[in-house]
């Protein structure tokens, strides 16, 4: 059965300070690793990993993949307050399936 | 806003009985993806159907069923309700197949009473 399993589950950090979020999966028929960041509502969706080794960056949040290790991470440097949300990875399959993992919640304080 | 519409936002019903979630994908999008949200187990995908037919399931009980319609809306149907099927349902949209990222939306909260 397919996995994703998510560390550290919850992390409090102080504003300014740089977090890195693990992502490892189990998975027959990777397609794809994704990730989300889930405020009270929907998750919204942040990146999209196809291949090793290539990071993916948008502003202070950075992400890459590891399909040989199967793991990925989800680095947010100068983290804001506004980062604060539950942090979700999920695997798609050829076939369409995913799975996602249970989540880090991370809080940031002032 | 992502663009995908759920209804109702919120619904309220008794067990034993049966209730219908809607959902309308992004204009464009052709995959709409059906997910359960509840505390104790996270988010859990139920099924995804392309362009009108189904084309992967996951954790979907038989008593629950989805069909996507010509016009690339989908309904979820769930019937027999019980008390543990209290949670937040999501739809979401994607482009393609496989390998898209997904676009959720607003979700309904169903509680069962």
């Amino acid at each position: 059965e397919d996995k994703v399993v998510q560390s550290p589950l919850s992390l409090v950090v102080h504003e300014g300070d740089t977090v890195t979020l693990n992502c490892s999966y189990e998975v027959t028929n990777f397609r794809s690793l994704l990730w989300y960041k889930q405020e009270k509502k929907a998750p919204t969706f942040l990146f999209m990993l196809t291949s090793s080794g290539i990071e993916k960056k948008s502003g202070r949040l950075s992400s890459i993949l590891d399909k040989k290790e199967l793991f990925s991470i989800l680095n947010i440097t100068a983290t804001q307050t506004g980062d604060s949300a539950v942090y979700l990875c999920a695997e798609s399959t050829n076939a369409g399936k995913s799975t996602f993992g249970d989540g880090t919640t991370l809080t940031v304080k002032p | 806003d992502s663009g995908v519409t759920q209804t109702p936002k919120h619904l309220i019903t008794a067990t034993g009985q049966r209730v219908t979630l809607r959902c309308s994908p992004r204009s464009g999008d052709l995959s709409v993806y059906w997910y359960q949200q509840s505390l104790d187990q996270g988010l859990q995908f139920l099924i995804q159907y392309y362009n009108g037919e189904e084309r992967a399931k996951g954790n979907i009980l038989e008593r629950f069923s989805a069909q996507q319609f010509p016009d690339l809306h989908s309904e979820l149907n769930l019937s027999s309700l019980e008390l543990g099927d209290s949670a937040l349902y999501f739809c979401a949209s994607s482009l393609g197949l496989v390998s898209y990222e997904q676009y959720f939306g607003p979700g309904t909260r169903l509680t069962v009473t």
